[in-house]
Parts: structure tokens; sequence; C-alpha cells
């Protein structure tokens, strides 16, 4: 049974053209992130969302954006693709952020070709 | 600033040999949670373990072994009998625990030949 959930698992956009990725969870967790994988790198942490508190890394660009309309679901926009933004792009979750409970459990990724 | 280092950027064994992957990582947190993940072809990153940094007992599951020293600052990886489908890129990676993201090494790219 598929727990995180990634639509579309591959997506192809215009250079400029606004496009949004989905995520959603079927483990009531808490916590929501998106992750920017790029070709034979390391994942690399963009945001997440704490509940309904939303926490930007500071190196996040201003093009990346994000939504969460409610516990199972989370969004993430990018408003003006560039060529430098094809990458896989992976979601993951984890139930809060007590001690102990820190595992991340991600979904199968989508990945991204700007055109 | 937290870092975590994979020396490894690939490794080619054949089926059955024994291999080791290296992780070296880097935190000025006292309490704090090391991971290993596992990426096949298909993109989706598996959770493997997590240990906490106040628990250095290693852990053995099936033909998989992790050697946690908080002495040299590793958290290494073993594949006993190694098998094709152990062929993937596995990454460790360190968090701080509550609500932080991860902080992923570069990943070994680990190849099983038959």
């Amino acid at each position: 049974d598929a727990m995180v959930i990634q639509n579309p698992r591959y997506q192809v956009t215009q250079f400029g053209k606004p496009v949004t990725l989905s995520c959603s969870q079927t483990l009531n967790h808490n916590v929501m992130y998106w992750y920017q994988q790029k070709s034979s790198q390391a994942p690399k942490l963009l945001f997440h969302y704490y509940d309904k508190d939303f926490n930007n890394e500071a190196d996040t660009p201003d093009n990346f954006q994000s939504r969460r309309p409610n516990t199972s679901f989370c969004f993430l926009d990018i408003r003006s693709p560039g060529l430098g933004d094809a990458a896989m792009y992976l979601c993951a979750t984890s139930r809060d952020g007590g001690v102990g409970t820190d595992t991340q459990y991600f979904g199968p990724g989508t990945r991204l070709t700007v055109l | 600033a937290q870092k975590v280092t994979q020396a490894q950027t690939e490794i080619s064994v054949v089926e059955k040999e024994d291999v080791t992957l290296d992780c070296v990582y880097e935190t000025r947190d006292t309490t704090y949670y090391l991971f290993w993940y596992k990426q096949p072809p298909s993109g989706e990153l598996v959770f493997l373990i997590r240990r906490n940094s106040f628990d250095e007992q290693n852990e053995i599951s099936g033909r998989y072994s992790w050697n946690f020293q908080k002495s040299t600052s590793s958290f290494n990886f073993t594949i006993t009998a190694s098998q094709v489908v152990d062929s993937a890129v596995y990454f460790c990676a360190l968090s701080g625990g509550g609500a932080d993201g991860l902080t992923f090494g570069k990943g070994t790219h680990l190849i099983i030949q038959p």
C-alpha cells in the first residue's frame, strides 16, 4: 500500500511555464518535506511544513513555493521554471518532530523536465 | 553546520562478495540521528535504518549490518553476500532531530555484478 504518493511521476513543462507537483500521504504524519535532487547529486531540502507552519530553507529560490491545504496533501509550485530546475523532486513525511520519531518516508518522486 | 561525507563515489563488486560503504559525519548537536537510505534506479528513497546518537550498539538485519562509532564519527554499512538486487545508490544522512530536514552525503553507487 502506497504511503507517500507523488503525481505525476514524470512532468514536462516549458521554460517559464508554471508547474505544480503534488504529494499526498496516508500516514497522517504532521511533517511534510520537499527535496530537490539533481542528476547524480544528493537530495537537497527546499522547505517543509510542520502541520500548517511553513519553514523555508535559506537558500531556496523564491521561484519555489509550497502549499499544504490539509494534513494529507502538499504541493510544490514552480512559478517560472528554468532549465536549471530540471530535477527529481522528492516528497517526504515524518510523524512529528519529537525525539525518536524522526524517520522520513519518501515518495517515488516526480522527474521534472524543462524544455 | 552539519556535514556527511561518503568518500566512495562508486563501488563495483562481484555477487556474493561482502562490501562496506563508508560514512563520516560532522555535527555540533549532542543529540542527532543517522540514517541510511537506498535509492534504486526507480528513484524512490527506501529507508533502511535510523540510529540515535546515544545508542552505539551495532545492528544486524539479515545481510545488512551497521557499525556506529562516535569516537570516529562514522556510521558504516556492510552488505554480506551481496546480490544483484543490492545494486543502487546508497545515501547516508544526518538529522538534528525535530522537524529538521536531512543532510545527505553525496551517495555511493553500488554495482553488484553477476
